[in-house]
């Protein structure tokens, strides 16, 4: 079946980059997702990439997809305290559902 | 616009009651929703489909008979937990999409319930 994983915790300073990564299973995946999620809170999308993309920039936020590799990646610019939760990777095939994987708890120090 | 709320964020029940969760589209129709449970530390899994006026497809291994789920309206869709036990405490949360495809970039999430079954 479908699996998508990520490792469980990254630490980084306050103003470095912290670069979070994904792997998946599924060569179906249409789209992939990056979702936040604060303690005791839902999800919050971060963004999206579409699967013929190879990066998609938003702000500090930049996505990197490998599809070869079956890679994707989220790279946070200026990273700042406010920016320490969860970060979920998803993926799902077109009009199908959405397959997290365990989640990184991304830990900024100042 | 796309806001989901939950109600009640938070429960705390007796082993054995039931335990309705609501989940509301506040500012659009939403014809699918979605109802998701997370334990600590652990990824979100989905445990149900919910179409408006239609019966719930059940992801495999969920106990529909356990997890009630009604979508009786565009706005509204109901978990319920039967005879709960303290396994069942989890984090519940729900997410909703506005089209029937179900495209998943469209799906919006809930604040999240936390039960908590004693």
């Amino acid at each position: 079946g479908e699996d998508v994983e990520q490792s469980l915790f990254l630490s980084v300073r306050e103003g470095d980059s912290s670069v979070i990564n994904c792997t998946y299973t599924d060569s179906s995946s249409t789209y992939l997702y990056w979702y936040k999620q604060e303690p005791g809170a839902g999800l919050q999308l971060l963004t999206y990439i579409f699967s013929n993309m190879d990066m998609k920039q938003d702000q500090r936020l930049t996505v990197l997809l490998n599809k070869k590799d079956k890679h994707l990646s989220l790279r946070i610019a200026d990273t700042q305290t406010g920016d320490s939760a969860i970060y979920f990777c998803a993926e799902s095939s077109l009009g199908g559902k959405l397959i997290f994987g365990q989640g990184t708890e991304l830990s900024v120090k100042p | 616009g796309a806001v989901v709320s939950q109600h009640p964020s938070w429960v705390i029940c007796k082993s054995g009651t039931s335990v309705k969760i609501e989940c509301r589209s506040l500012d659009f129709q939403a014809t699918t929703m979605f109802w998701y449970r997370q334990f600590p530390k652990q990824s979100l899994m989905l445990m149900a489909t919910s179409n408006e006026g239609s019966k719930a497809t059940y992801e495999q291994g969920v106990e529909k008979d356990k997890f009630l789920i009604n979508h009786a309206s565009l706005t509204l869709s109901t978990l319920t937990v039967t005879s709960a036990h303290p396994e069942d405490s989890s984090f519940y949360i729900c997410s909703a999409t506005r089209g029937s495809s179900g495209i998943s970039y469209e799906q919006y999430f809930g604040p999240g319930t936390r039960l908590t079954v004693t």
